[in-house]
């Protein structure tokens, strides 16, 4: 089983500022298949990156993500009052052995 | 639009079934793969199983393999999660999600359902 494990747990930032989450992976994640996901309280994750890089549908360009191997990080170039929430990163390069990280809660 | 509606959660005890239904509109659903994801109110997620578009490939996580099994019907749209020998450690809120393609080797989930809670206890 791959292991995630995010960092930091929690970022407290204003907004306006840049956040920067990092994703790391207990082995190499094949073909960079790693994804981000937002969850708000009370509501279902939705999808932000796939493929370690690319935007999803409707996904604003202040999102990005990055990295490849073990590594990745999604950044949030300037934080909107809406982008507080816990964000989740997620391997599907394990083929049926998809996991998640612990997820990186974004506060004010 | 696409829309995930979850249904069949609910209490239960240790040892006993329980059947999650998922009803999907807005996409052509017999052309996704779909998932079940689940998730302990205030801690992280956990993938639970996948179908193909096809029902040819499917797959389990380890603690629920053999107990729990994945269907669908594609002429009415439903996905099915058939949990038997539930046990405490399962109590969690069941998402269903849509895979973005045919295969469940693209495993990651663009369009989730507001879910739909399970809890084993005696």
């Amino acid at each position: 089983e791959i292991v995630l494990t995010q960092s930091p747990g929690t970022l407290s930032l204003s907004p306006g500022e840049r956040a920067t989450l990092s994703c790391r992976a207990s082995q190499t994640i094949s073909s960079n298949y790693l994804a981000w996901y937002q969850q708000k309280p009370g509501q279902a994750p939705r999808l932000l990156i796939y493929g370690a890089s690319s935007r999803a549908t409707g996904i604003p360009d202040r999102f990005s993500g990055s990295g490849s191997g073990t590594d990745f990080t999604l950044t949030i170039s300037s934080l909107e009052p809406e982008d507080f929430a816990v964000y989740f990163c997620q391997q599907y390069g394990n083929y049926l052995m998809y996991t998640f990280g612990q997820g990186t809660k974004v506060e004010i | 639009e696409v829309q995930l509606v979850e249904s069949g959660g609910g209490w239960v005890q240790p040892g006993r079934s329980l059947r999650l239904s998922c009803s999907a509109s807005g996409f052509t659903f017999g052309s996704y793969a779909m998932h079940w994801v689940r998730q302990v109110p205030g801690k992280g997620l956990e993938w639970v199983s996948s179908i193909s578009w096809d029902s040819g490939g499917m797959g389990y996580m380890d603690s629920v393999r053999g107990r729990f099994t994945i269907s669908r019907d594609n002429a009415k749209n439903s996905l099915y999660l058939q949990m038997n020998s539930l046990r405490p450690e399962d109590t969690a809120l069941y998402y269903c999600a849509r895979g973005p393609g045919l295969a469940v080797a693209k495993g990651y989930f663009d369009f989730w359902g507001r879910g739909t809670l399970v809890t084993v206890s005696s």
